[in-house]
């Protein structure tokens, strides 16, 4: 199985700042990969697939980056709505395998 | 918009087998383009995909390695719908479990509203 880990576990910021999540996949899963987030007692929401690709109805202030092994998930101009958990997701083989999540609050 | 509807009993006794059912509306399950899922998700495991079904040209489903053995995920045409069926639990199955679309076999794009599942007697 291809592990992903994911860091920092936990952040805390502010109304506006940029934060930054980082996932590192076990292999080389070139860009397939998606980000989610998830509020307390909700199912998860996509954000990005294809390491980059905006889902729609998404605000553009999410932004991901990265292939190969290691990537990158930016919030810019960060809101309260925005806390929760994040996740990323591999699809490049199966079984599909999620990280460990990164818990942001405000 | 595509809507998944889960139900199923939110207790299970262990030994037993867990059953749940997700409708859809918005979508076909017959798709050539989606695939269904079945993920979980524990505080001590995480986010755990479970497996899949979907039709190309005939269908089609498969597992993660630690459940195989004893895990089927069925489609009924008729009804819309698909389920999960998990044989033998123990405690260590008690999760939330979602149903999500699989679109493209690329990108899950929408849940099921999560059903929680706990195996005690």
């Amino acid at each position: 199985d291809i592990q992903m880990t994911q860091s920092p576990p936990s952040l805390s910021a502010s109304v506006g700042d940029t934060i930054t999540i980082t996932c590192q996949a076990s292999q080389d899963i070139a860009s397939y990969l998606n980000w989610y987030h998830q509020k307390p007692g909700k199912a998860p929401n996509l954000l990005i697939y294809d390491a980059s690709s905006l889902q729609t109805g998404v605000p553009s202030r999410f932004i991901g980056s990265g292939s190969g092994t290691d990537f990158v998930f930016t919030i810019t101009n960060l809101q309260p709505e925005d806390v929760g958990t994040y996740y990323c997701h591999q699809f490049d083989s199966l079984p599909r395998t999620f990280g460990g999540g990164t818990v942001v609050d405000i | 918009q595509v809507q998944l509807e889960q139900s199923g009993p939110g207790l299970v006794p262990p030994s037993q087998t867990l059953s749940l059912t997700c409708v859809i509306s918005g979508d076909i399950v017959s798709s050539n383009s989606a695939a269904w899922t079945w993920i979980r998700q524990s505080p001590t495991r995480g986010l755990e995909w479970l497996g899949r079904t979907y039709l190309r040209s005939k269908w089609r489903s498969d597992y993660a390695p630690f459940v195989e053995s004893r895990i089927s995920i069925e489609a009924d045409t008729a009804k819309n719908q698909f389920s999960l069926h998990l044989r033998s639990v123990t405690p260590d199955d008690t999760a939330v479990y979602y149903c999500a679309r699989d679109k493209r076999l690329r990108r899950h794009d929408f849940w099921g509203q999560g059903s929680l599942v706990i195996v005690s007697s």
